[in-house]
Formats: structure tokens, sequence, C-alpha cells
């Protein structure tokens, strides 16, 4: 059980086009799902949070209107880069978790080159 | 705010020998603490947790953790490597005042196993 699924699983864009990745968990309501990038050999970083039916939290220095987030239902997400450009070229991770489960499921991540 | 420590961004050991990664913590309140392990292009997979219950936490693959507040660690060990374990592996932290969801990792540990 517990299984977070992405889609796609890689994309490559032109710059100025808009990306959208879908998170999805696929047997359990996840009341909240984390969005994370990972640049090659570092860490993740959260760049927000987002609860069903109400507006993405965003981190510190994460451009909430580059960087579009909608959760509408308790098992999909979706991450829009929108008017991309080559510095987000990244591998991008969604995960979800339950209210005080104190785990999060993650997904396989979603590589994106801009071009 | 909650921040974790990994000492050593690449450990080597040969098959067979002792695994050991290490994780320091700060966090103000009793946190709850995670190591996770990443394969190369893909999400992070659950190894072990520590939610406030037994300090020695046994995990998936044979390993292992030990929380030590007077030390404010969680290493994670293994007795015995094996070539699968060879990968990225990620200690986190969670925020209690976020229902215990929201994770802040470390810089990560890339462990080679020597054959």
């Amino acid at each position: 059980g517990a299984v977070v699924s992405q889609h796609p699983s890689w994309v490559i864009c032109k710059s100025g086009t808009s990306v959208k990745i879908e998170c999805r968990s696929l047997d359990f309501q996840a009341t909240t799902m984390f969005w994370y990038r990972q640049f090659p050999k570092q860490s993740l970083m959260l760049m927000a949070t987002s609860n069903e039916g109400s507006k993405a939290t965003y981190e510190q220095g994460v451009e909430k209107d580059k960087f579009l987030i909608n959760h509408a239902s308790l098992t999909l997400s979706t991450l829009t880069v929108t008017s991309a450009h080559p510095e987000d070229s990244s591998f991008y991770i969604c995960s979800a978790g339950r209210t005080f489960q104190n785990e999060q499921f993650f997904g396989p991540g979603t590589r994106l080159t801009v071009l | 705010a909650q921040s974790v420590t990994q000492l050593g961004s690449h450990v080597s050991v040969s098959e067979g020998a002792l695994v050991l990664l290490r994780c320091n913590y700060s966090s103000s309140v009793p946190p709850y603490l995670f190591w996770y392990v990443q394969y190369p292009n893909q999400g992070l997979q659950l190894l072990l947790k520590y939610t406030s219950a037994a300090t020695l936490v046994k995990g998936i693959n044979g390993f292992e953790a030990e929380f030590k507040k007077s030390e404010t660690s969680f290493h994670l060990t293994k007795p015995s490597a094996h070539m699968s374990d060879a990968a990225e592996y990620f200690c986190a932290v969670s925020d209690p005042n976020f229902g215990n969801e929201k994770l802040t990792f470390g810089t990560g540990t890339r462990l080679t196993i020597i054959p």
C-alpha cells in the first residue's frame, strides 16, 4: 500500500513553454502533498506544500507564479512549470502524506530538461 | 528551526564490511527521524523511522539506526554491506509543528561498495 505515482517520468521541452507534472496517490487519500526539486548530486529541497482544496504554501525563494500547484482532490496534485527556462531543468519529486501519520510516501520523480 | 547534518558526502566500504552512515540533528522539540535511500533516477524509499518509541529502530534490507538523544545522533548501520546497497542515503527530521509531516533533509551520503 501507499503507492505514489508521477507522470511523466521524464519530459523535454523548449524554453518558454509550460510543463505539467502529475502526482497521484494510488491507494490512499493524501491530505497533504509535497513538491521537491533535486539538482544533480544534491539533496531534496522542498518547494511547496499543498493541502486538498486550499492554496499551496510555498517555501521562501520559490516563485509561486512560476511553479503553479493545484491539489484538486485527495489523490491528485499537479505542478506546472510555466515559461520554463534551462535553469528549471531538474528532478522533481512529489510525496504524499496523511495527517499525523508521521510518514511521507514518495513518487518516482520526474526529470525535466528544458532546452 | 530543525536541521540535519550528514557527515561524509561519500562513504566507501568493502562488500561484507560494516556500513556506518552518520546523521546528527538539531531540534528544539523531540523530533521524528527518518532514513531514506535513493537509487539513480528514482524517488525515495523509506528505510526506517524513529517516532519516539524504541530507540533502536530496525528497517528494511538489514539496516538499523539508534536514536541517541544525548548525542543528537541517528546513525545508520548495517553489519555486512552488499553490492545492492550502493545508493544515496538521506537522513531527515520532521517538524512536529506541522503534524510531523514536513521533512527537512540532510545533504545525503553516497555509499559505494567495493567488491
